[in-house]
């Protein structure tokens, strides 16, 4: 067990909706990273925040958004779904932004049908 | 951003050693060279990172070239529970790290 919690594991919704993940990250992070891993592309970074704070962007389309709450959990949302949004979504977090190891939550699986 | 190249698989025996090699020729003075795994249906697990001298922890070592072009992940002895994918990643001062495509590693009993 990481200590990252995520919820749900699995979530199956249609086209066209919208969704949000969620994760809290092990006690004493500030750092909390998204990634999507699907078949084809591999583990997409996708965005991390630091204490509140969005610090860097990757490959994050503008369909989908995220946050950190003062509490230091975060969410990413993801809207008018497509079916190529199908993926494995993994949190991680870690203690400081630099150079340390971050610790990976199980994933939540999205389905999109 | 820089680019590791890894090969796609390896095989290895069970309590043998196992050579995970890395090539990143792109790196930059700052990049620290992290290496996880990932284990069908689970997220990514740290198992090492350094800068520039090699590096040992219970999991494994790290051995990086003097011109840091290159890194190799050493497994002292592989059991059946490293079997897994391998990813070499250089993280960058944005704090940013990419996976590449990583080293699918099989373990034969």
């Amino acid at each position: 067990d990481s200590g990252v919690t995520q919820t749900p594991k699995h979530l199956i919704t249609a086209t066209g909706q919208r969704v949000t993940l969620r994760c809290s990250p092990r006690s004493g992070d500030l750092s909390v990273y998204w990634y999507q891993q699907s078949l084809d592309q591999g583990l997409q970074f996708l965005i991390q925040y630091y204490n509140g704070e969005e610090r860097a962007k990757g490959n994050i389309l503008e369909r989908f958004s995220a946050q950190q709450f003062p509490d230091l959990h975060s969410e990413l949302n993801l809207s008018s779904l497509e079916l190529g949004d199908s993926a494995l979504y993994f949190c991680a977090s870690s203690v400081e932004p630099t150079n340390t190891e971050a610790f990976f939550g199980q994933g939540t699986r999205l389905t999109v049908v | 951003d820089a680019k590791t190249t890894q090969p796609n698989s390896m095989e290895s025996n069970e309590e043998e050693p196992v050579h995970l090699p890395c090539n990143h020729s792109t790196i930059s003075g700052t990049d620290y060279i992290h290496w996880y795994r990932q284990l069908p249906s689970q997220g990514p697990e740290y198992v090492i990172h350094g800068l520039t001298s090699n590096v040992n922890n219970r999991m494994a070592s790290l051995a990086i070239a003097e011109d840091r072009k290159s890194s190799t992940l050493i497994l002292h002895r592989a059991t059946l529970r490293d079997a897994a994918v391998y990813y070499c990643i250089l993280r960058n001062t944005g704090n940013q790290f990419y996976f590449g495509t990583g080293t699918s590693l099989t373990v034969i009993p």
